[in-house]
């Protein structure tokens, strides 16, 4: 199993303020996955890169693949109260695993008002 | 709302006790994925079902057993249950079609189980 490491653990901040959350690892993935997940509820893609060095933007969240393809980091602009949740990011397994994720352990962001 | 249903949303039992979970994929998905969530070891893949054939298999105990029938549903069986199983379990749907290549389909995942075994 390919180990994923996320950084920080937690992180609280006020609404307004920027943040970047990071998901490293020792081995090289074809792709990997962002995925937030809200209290009660399972986690919901937010995005997928594939190339090294890719760059995606959704709204004010921009996710980064490492050259290497071996880390990621998402970095959310002027942070609101929606985007409180649990930041998970996920490796995407080979075909003869099914294609199943291997998940980090993710970051509780806490935005308040 | 993903499309994927799961029931029950929580389940209390003894342990040594036997429980079945129960997941119905979204409409037109064939794969279907499970996975435990607990606190100290995050989000793992249990096994993977592929119109009704095990496809893959992660950390998965002997103790777990899963199927999926032939409407697509899958169940997830836990027997002889531990404290240290009490956790939240997933099940995700994916169209996963059989075309071979790296196919990065989007896995749907349901609401969870929450598991707790006294």
């Amino acid at each position: 199993t390919q180990l994923l490491e996320q950084s920080p653990q937690f992180l609280s901040i006020q609404e307004g303020e920027n943040l970047t959350v990071y998901c490293n690892s020792s081995s090289v993935f074809s792709s990997l996955q962002w995925y937030r997940q809200e209290p009660g509820e399972g986690p919901v893609l937010l995005v997928t890169v594939v190339t090294g060095g890719e760059v995606k933007k959704l709204k004010r969240l921009t996710f980064q693949f490492g050259d290497a393809r071996k880390d990621s980091s998402l970095h959310i602009t002027a942070a609101q109260p929606g985007d409180t949740g649990l930041y998970l990011c996920a490796g995407v397994g080979s075909p003869n695993s099914g294609y199943a994720l291997n998940f980090g352990k993710g970051t509780s962001l806490l935005v308040t008002p | 709302d993903s499309g994927v249903t799961q029931t029950p949303k929580h389940l209390i039992t003894a342990t040594g006790q036997r429980v079945t979970l129960r997941c119905s994929p979204r409409s037109g998905d064939l794969s279907v994925y499970w996975y435990q969530q607990s606190l100290d070891q995050g989000l793992q893949f249990l096994i993977q079902y592929y119109n009704g054939e095990e496809r893959a298999k992660g950390n998965i105990l002997e103790r777990f057993s899963a199927q999926q029938f032939p409407d697509l549903h899958s169940e997830l069986n836990l027997s002889s249950l531990e404290l240290g199983d009490s956790a939240l379990y997933f099940c995700a749907s994916s169209v996963a079609t059989s075309v071979p290549g790296w196919d990065t389909d989007t896995q749907y995942f349901g609401p969870g189980t929450r598991l707790t075994v006294l």
